[in-house]
């Protein structure tokens, strides 16, 4: 049973395009995030959501946003997609800093390429 | 704001041979310190975390420090093998509810 998954695991798409990727748990955590790994390899904080919480990273444009229709699911929606919005996207997962486990478990990744 | 830094990119090493990485941490110190296996084409994967009073963490070939004087965390692998050539990322937050910041991370080869 995969624990975090991703789907697509691949995705291009026109430049001006709105797309959608799709992330789900079973490991019944509380919080779930958003990263993107860029061209260098650096994963950077996009978003972490809790149903209580959201946490925005300031430096995401507004084109991105998440969508949570339960406490299993963070979808990240990209309207009006840019070149420079090509990278990978890790879904990842975690319990409540206020539970102990703190460690996060990510999916596989969606490679996103904006032609 | 809290940074992580992992100032080797890449780092070649000798199988049998023990590997050393370094994150290094500016401004306070963090409650704890997190290290992550990354191989390309997949997600990073949790290894160890070692809390802000604890010296030394281990798990099997793995051992980790924490130096809250020199704002530093070591991550030894002890008889490296092929097998551990991975990008390794180091990882805390500022507290509360607020998510990991990663390091850029060190890509670690073994050479056979």
């Amino acid at each position: 049973d995969t624990a975090v998954s991703q789907t697509p695991k691949y995705l291009v798409t026109q430049m001006g395009n709105d797309k959608s990727i799709k992330c789900e748990q079973n490991l019944g955590h509380d919080t779930m995030y958003w990263y993107k790994q860029d061209s260098k390899k650096f994963l950077k904080i996009m978003f972490s959501y809790n149903n209580k919480e959201l946490i925005i990273n300031e430096t995401v444009p507004n084109r991105f946003s998440p969508k949570s229709p339960d406490k299993a699911h963070l979808n990240l929606h990209i309207n009006s997609l840019e070149l420079g919005d090509s990278a990978v996207y890790f879904c990842a997962s975690s319990l409540n800093p206020g539970q102990g486990s703190i460690r996060y478990t990510f999916g596989s990744g969606t490679r996103l390429t904006v032609v | 704001s809290q940074k992580i830094e992992q100032n080797s990119e890449a780092l070649n090493i000798q199988e049998g041979k023990t590997a050393t990485l370094t994150c290094n941490y500016t401004n306070y110190s963090p409650a704890y310190l997190q290290w992550y296996r990354q191989d390309p084409g997949r997600g990073p994967v949790f290894l160890l975390l070692i809390r802000e009073n604890e010296k030394e963490k281990r798990k099997e070939r793995l051992k980790v420090t924490f130096d809250t004087t020199l704002k530093q965390s070591l991550f030894h692998i002890t008889a490296s093998q092929p097998a551990d050539s991975a990008t390794y990322l180091c990882a805390t937050s500022v507290g509360g509810n607020t998510p990991l910041v990663f390091g850029k991370g060190t890509r670690l080869s073994v050479i056979a």
